[in-house]
């Protein structure tokens, strides 16, 4: 069965710090990545995605990710965090492929110390 | 970018009344959408995938008769939790997936109900 795990629930950075949240993934085909921010009691804003290609992501905000198949992981990283980067942090994969179905995993906090 | 719309974002309603969300999308056309339900400080799970014209196909262990469905136009998806009681006190949110060869997706803002 198709699933996602995100193994922290809870992250905390100081501001200016790297980051990195960690994602891994089951699925039986090539599978279609994702990364998104949800603010507190917002909806779902897309990071970055990856369906091909180069396995090295750039997405928005700075951030990016790599999948790397031989660790079925799709980890997100940013340089530098910024304040405004504090919210959660969804992994997800497309169940079935690209159709628009997506298995989230539990997400990962995100607090960023001044 | 392309934006989804819910209504209303929150609303609270008497345990056994029905409760109506709606998901539009605003500026393209979307022959599938998606709902899911978030407990507080937990993931989205996916209740749904509803296609334009035709039944909703719903996930193994939600109720089709509980949480209604339609998707009369290409715009325009709702959500209708039948006889709600507290435990369906939720955030709801959807997505809409663009009829062209992008196939990209677009979450709404989520919609809060609290069943009093």
């Amino acid at each position: 069965a198709q699933s996602v795990t995100q193994p922290d629930i809870h992250i905390t950075v100081s501001e200016g710090a790297s980051l990195e949240l960690r994602c891994n993934y089951s699925y039986g085909a090539t599978p279609y990545l994702f990364w998104y921010v949800q603010s507190p009691g917002q909806g779902l804003q897309l990071l970055l995605k990856y369906f091909s290609g180069d396995t090295l992501v750039q997405g928005i905000k700075g951030f990016e990710a790599e999948f790397k198949r031989s660790q079925s992981s799709f980890n997100l990283r940013k340089p530098s965090v910024h304040w405004s980067d504090a919210a959660e942090y969804f992994c997800a994969v497309g169940a079935g492929g690209n159709t628009g179905k997506l298995i989230f995993g539990q997400g990962t906090t995100l607090q960023v110390k001044p | 970018g392309a934006v989804v719309s819910q209504h209303p974002s929150w609303v609270i309603c008497k345990s056994g009344t029905s409760v109506k969300i709606e998901c539009r999308s605003l500026d393209f056309q979307a022959t599938t959408m998606f709902w899911y339900r978030q407990f507080p400080k937990q993931s989205l799970m996916l209740m749904a995938t509803s296609n334009e014209g035709s039944k909703a196909t719903y996930e193994q262990g939600v109720e089709k008769d509980k949480f209604l469905i339609n998707h009369a136009s290409l715009t325009l998806s709702t959500l209708t939790v039948t006889s709600a009681h507290p435990e369906d006190s939720s955030f709801y949110i959807c997505s809409a997936r663009r009829q062209d060869n992008t196939g990209e997706l677009f979450f709404g803002e989520g919609s809060r109900l609290t069943v009093l």
